[in-house]
């Protein structure tokens, strides 16, 4: 159980386009999602808490016009890179949490390209 | 605020040997703790985790880690190493009031030497 897909595990881009990655809970509803963008030997950053019906609450530095995150259901959450530049490019992560539990479970990530 | 020390970025053990790998926290609260590995280019899996009870916690793939609160540690070892336990591994931490989110170390990578 607690699986969490993404989609697409890879994408390559042309600078200036925007990027919509999504992640699911296939077995479980989330109501609680989380994004992260992790670099190269580096840890995870968290960019933004996403709840199932509300706005996203973004962490300090994450630019909210340049990262949308939409939380449609309680299966979906999806993260959209707008005008993608080189300097976006990087591992996505997303990770899911149920109510009232205290444990992530984590997407296999979205590897993105700009160039 | 919470924050999380892993120390030593990396650790090379040979294969069969004991792994520990160290975690440190700060927390203000009664903390929620939580080990991960990821292997490369893949997300985070969960190897274990301490919220409440016994503070020996047993994990997948034979990890195990122990809560000490006088320590403020929760080090994950492992009695012998794998040549597929090489891997990135991260320890975070949480707590109950803060909507799940965590705290992640910088990671260790582990190494196994055949």
């Amino acid at each position: 159980g607690a699986v969490v897909s993404q989609h697409p595990s890879w994408v390559i881009c042309k600078s200036g386009t925007s990027v919509k990655i999504e992640c699911r809970s296939l077995d479980f509803q989330a109501t609680t999602m989380f994004w992260y963008r992790q670099f190269p030997k580096q840890s995870l950053m968290l960019m933004a808490t996403s709840n199932e019906g509300s706005k996203a609450t973004y962490e300090q530095g994450v630019e909210k016009d340049k990262f949308l995150i939409n939380h449609a259901s309680l299966t979906l959450s999806t993260l959209t890179v707008t005008s993608a530049h080189p300097e976006d490019s990087s591992f996505y992560i997303c990770s899911a949490m149920a109510s009232g539990k205290e444990t992530q479970y984590f997407g296999p990530g979205t590897r993105l390209l700009v160039l | 605020a919470q924050s999380v020390t892993q120390l030593g970025s990396h650790v090379s053990v040979s294969e069969g040997a004991l792994v520990l790998l160290r975690c440190n926290y700060s927390s203000s609260v009664p903390p929620y703790l939580f080990w991960y590995v990821q292997y490369p280019n893949q997300g985070l899996q969960l190897l274990l985790k301490y919220t409440t009870g016994a503070t020996l916690v047993k994990g997948i793939n034979g990890f195990e880690a122990e809560f000490k609160k006088s320590e403020t540690s929760f080090h994950l070892t492992k009695p012998s190493a794998h040549m597929s336990d090489a891997a990135e591994y991260f320890c975070a931490v949480s707590y109950n009031t803060n909507a799940g989110k965590s705290t992640f170390g910088d990671g260790t990578t582990l190494t196994v030497k055949p």
